[in-house]
């Protein structure tokens, strides 16, 4: 069975600055996708970020990018110029057919 | 684009009554849905994989005559919780996957809290 795991439950980051959150997974699976969802307060689940595993270039979306390292299966996520509505639980999530999330980051954001 | 409206967001119910949620894709079609549980500071949990007219595929230790799953048409999914019980009390999320436009990736509703006194 496909596993993610996050080994950060927390992570604090200054206002402006840049973090990363960690994410491996375990797969026997070759072609399968990887996302980055945030939940904030409210619960609600919003997409960050998706990269398909074919493909080698790393995923970007304004300030929030990938650092995606197939052999390894490593799917760290790199925030930028971090924002106090950045603040929130980080997943990472496993695709092929059904989604399997990690644990979950909570990222705190400090003024 | 891909909207995932779920109803009621909220709900409190006696013990032993059966409640439905309601899932539904607003601008997409999606053959597929999924439905999860998700405890106080937990991840999400999958309880069972909805397609459009057929059965749902459940999770391993999913009651699924407690959780009774319909997924009528491409845009609308409910899950029912039968003779809900205290330990029933949870937030739970749906999910729709579009059958066109990125496969892959889900895109969720905003959640249910279910209270059961």
């Amino acid at each position: 069975a496909q596993t993610v795991t996050q080994s950060q439950p927390e992570m604090s980051v200054q206002e402006a600055e840049t973090v990363t959150l960690s994410c491996t997974y375990d797969t026997s699976e070759s072609d399968y996708y990887l996302f980055w969802y945030k939940q904030p307060p409210s619960r609600q689940m919003i997409l960050v970020i998706r990269q398909e595993a074919y493909k080698q270039q790393n995923a970007t979306e304004n300030r929030f990018s990938v650092n995606f390292q197939k052999a390894a299966k490593s799917f760290s996520l790199k925030i930028s110029d971090s924002q106090l509505g950045d603040a929130a639980m980080y997943f990472c999530a496993y695709s092929n057919n059904d989604m399997r999330f990690g644990a979950g980051t909570r990222l705190t954001v400090k003024p | 684009g891909a909207v995932v409206s779920q109803h009621p967001s909220r709900v409190i119910c006696k013990s032993g009554t059966s409640v439905k949620i309601e899932c539904r894709s607003l601008d997409f079609q999606a053959t597929t849905m999924f439905w999860y549980r998700q405890f106080p500071k937990k991840s999400l949990m999958l309880m069972a994989t909805s397609n459009e007219g057929s059965k749902a595929t459940y999770e391993q230790g999913v009651e699924k005559d407690k959780f009774l799953i319909n997924h009528a048409s491409l845009t609308l999914s409910t899950l029912t919780v039968t003779s809900a019980h205290p330990e029933d009390s949870s937030f739970y999320i749906c999910s729709a996957r579009d059958r066109v436009v990125n496969r892959d990736t889900q895109y969720f509703g905003p959640g249910t809290r279910l209270t059961v006194l």
